[in-house]
């Protein structure tokens, strides 16, 4: 099975503060993708990678950076966090490219900024 | 630009009824189309995969069709049980998956 696993289920940051969220796959999939999830906006994809060292940013990149200095690590940064960061924020990784693989999940960080 | 919409946003079903969940889409291209399953709180669990060159997959009570042309795609789930209660979300592949806003199903026992 696919295990997926992000390190914090609940954080709670103040504004301006840097934070990091990380995100571990154990499948030796190349691809992982950061995703916020709010409620009636639904899921939107922050970044992705689809190599180490590689990124691409996704829909809403601003506020956000990434880091991928190992294949089964991907971290995301909030620079300086503010309060409209506040949200339900979900790892997931794919294998390769192929259009034929799902993406698995992991389940999520629950972040405040307060 | 892809969008994804899935109706109705909440529905309640009693024990044993079949679920029939909706997603459409607005641009055909697509690659793949991805079921999964959202409980409060919790990550996503992907259910189904349907590739663009096929018209259903199936697992255990759950079937999901794909119909490209029409922009649709249709999860059933057969025999509903309390445990089903969850949110259900499709999404599209292109270039990167375009999600829908979900449907929340309840379940009563």
């Amino acid at each position: 099975d696919v295990k997926v696993t992000q390190s914090s289920r609940y954080l709670v940051k103040r504004t301006g503060e840097k934070v990091f969220l990380e995100c571990v796959q154990d499948m030796d999939h190349e691809n992982m993708f950061w995703y916020r999830q709010d409620p009636g906006l639904g899921l939107r994809l922050i970044y992705f990678s689809y190599d180490v060292k590689m990124k691409e940013k996704g829909d809403i990149p601003e506020g956000y950076s990434v880091s991928r200095e190992k294949k089964e690590r991907f971290s995301l940064i909030l620079e300086s966090a503010s309060t409209n960061q506040t949200s339900m924020y979900l790892c997931a990784s794919s294998f390769s490219g192929a259009s034929n693989q799902p993406q698995h999940f992991g389940d999520g960080t629950r972040l405040s900024i307060l | 630009k892809q969008e994804v919409t899935q109706i109705p946003a909440a529905l309640s079903v009693p024990e044993g009824e079949n679920l029939v969940l909706n997603c459409s889409f607005t641009d055909s291209a697509i690659y793949n189309l991805q079921w999964f399953r959202q409980d409060p709180g919790k990550g996503l669990t992907s259910l189904l995969l349907i590739q663009s060159s096929q018209r259903e997959q199936t697992s255990g009570r759950l079937n999901a069709s794909l119909d490209k042309s029409s922009g649709r795609s249709t999860l059933y789930i057969a025999a509903s049980q309390p445990g089903d209660s969850a949110t259900y979300l499709c999404a599209v592949k292109e270039n990167k998956l375009t999600f829908g806003g979900g449907t929340r199903v309840l379940v009563k026992p």
